[in-house]
């Protein structure tokens, strides 16, 4: 079965500043990876994906997220955070052909002026 | 508009009480999904559809049922509301390729007292 752990709950962070949300799954093999953003009050909107290739994928609003198959991990990152940023943050998995998205539990971002 | 249109965006239901909510979608995708979101517990499957005749249970489908009236139309029912359903539901839309361009609705806060 394929799982996903989001171990940080809720994130604060300045407005400039860097931004790493991890993520950590679990999958025999190599799986489909996505992070999503939640607003408030919104659905969610897709930031980026990863299927194969290069290992550092490039996502939308400035974020990127890099594949580590050794550490199971796709964490999310930022280089400066404005303050639109704050939102929930979810990875998720979707064990290649299981048409299964699985979520992790999300990391609230907040960000402070 | 919005490519995926849920409907109510809230509504509170006595417990017993036999609910529906619809989900609309006009970007001609055959895959559509319903997912529920609780604090802290991530979003969570309940079922999902890859074209009119084809609907598959989820991760939490007891207490649910679905209907795919169209191709561009996924209800989600509740026959018995009980507290515990208290949550935010989402429905999802994806192409033929699967979950690989996820598209997600606004959201149905739904309360049960």
């Amino acid at each position: 079965a394929q799982s996903v752990t989001q171990p940080d709950i809720h994130i604060t962070v300045s407005e400039g500043a860097s931004l790493e949300l991890r993520c950590n799954y679990s999958y025999g093999a190599t799986p489909y990876l996505f992070w999503y953003v939640q607003s408030p009050g919104q659905g969610l909107q897709l930031l980026l994906k990863y299927f194969s290739g290069d290992t550092l994928v490039q996502g939308i609003k400035g974020f990127e997220a890099e594949f580590k198959r050794s550490q199971s991990s796709f964490n999310l990152r930022k280089p400066s955070v404005h303050w639109s940023d704050a939102a929930e943050y979810f990875c998720a998995v979707d064990g290649a052909g299981s048409y299964q998205l699985t979520f992790g539990k999300g990391t609230k971002l907040s960000v402070i002026p | 508009d919005a490519d995926v249109t849920q409907t109510p965006r809230n509504r509170i239901t006595k417990t017993g009480k036999r609910i529906m909510l619809e989900c609309s979608q006009t970007k001609g995708h055959d895959r559509m999904y319903w997912y529920r979101q609780d604090p802290g517990l991530g979003l969570r499957l309940i079922y999902y559809s890859f074209d009119v005749k084809d609907i598959n249970k989820g991760e939490i489908s007891d207490g649910y049922s679905v209907s795919r009236q169209a191709q561009a139309k996924f209800s989600l029912s509740l026959e018995s509301a009980i507290p515990n359903q208290t949550a935010l539901y989402f429905c999802a839309t994806s192409d033929e390729r699967g979950l690989t361009e996820a598209f997600f609705g606004q959201g149905t806060r739904l309360t049960v007292v």
